[in-house]
């Protein structure tokens, strides 16, 4: 089976920077999501890794190490409008490689 | 395009009654997944239909719900009866190719059973 493990949820300042962490436990490995859920709204895609390392898109980077299950998304200068649900999902390799969704981590910015 | 579409977004049904809802996934797109969203489980996959034909459907959390995808462009989840514990948002979801392509979620649909 798959554990995926995030906090409940995160608070912080607009303009600051935070990082959600992600570990997981996996049968094999095949590439970590991470997705935005606004209250009331559908989860979002916003990365993907599948190799050791941090990836940039903008505000929003995201890192991943395989060897200690573990993945972090990073999101730099946040707005108001960062607060949000960010759920971690993991792929496992072989099977149906269908990602298992972490509960997320609701994030709430304030001034 | 114009995403994927679900109905209907809220409903509101008593305890008993049947519950259809429905999907329409991004055209093109050969997966196609249901979730169910609570605050206590989180987003939990229920079942997914690959060419229209059921892959894995081992979230399915009991014999009342059931899902069809009679066609590339149609799915439905029905749960009869309902019960107030099958409260939650279920969303459908689509994608194309077995790779890491993301999946694309629908609005949701709210479901209240009283």
């Amino acid at each position: 089976g798959q554990n995926i493990d995030q906090p409940t949820e995160m608070t912080a300042t607009e303009g600051a920077i935070v990082q959600i962490n992600c570990t997981y436990q996996t049968s094999g490995f095949n590439g970590l999501f991470w997705y935005q859920q606004h209250a009331g709204e559908a989860p979002t895609f916003l990365s993907y890794n599948v190799l050791d390392g941090l990836e940039e898109k903008g505000r929003f980077s995201s890192f991943l190490s395989r060897s200690k299950g573990y993945s972090y998304l990073l999101l730099k200068e946040l707005q108001m409008k960062d607060s949000a649900s960010y759920l971690c999902a993991v792929r496992a390799s072989g099977g149906s490689y269908i990602p298992t969704f972490g509960r997320g981590t609701s994030l709430i910015v304030h001034p | 395009d114009a995403g994927v579409i679900q109905s209907p977004r809220h409903e509101v049904t008593e305890m008993g009654q049947e519950v259809t809802l429905r999907c329409k996934p991004i055209s093109g797109h050969d997966y196609l997944f249901w979730y169910r969203q609570t605050m206590m489980r989180g987003l939990e996959l229920l079942i997914y239909f690959n060419n229209n034909v059921p892959i894995d459907d081992s979230g399915m959390p009991e014999d009342r719900f059931s899902a069809k995808m009679p066609n590339a462009s149609f799915s439905t989840l029905k749960i009869q009866p309902s019960e107030p514990r099958d409260s939650a948002v279920y969303f459908c979801a689509s994608k194309y190719g077995r790779g890491p392509d993301t999946q694309y979620f629908g609005p949701g649909t709210r479901l209240t059973v009283l």
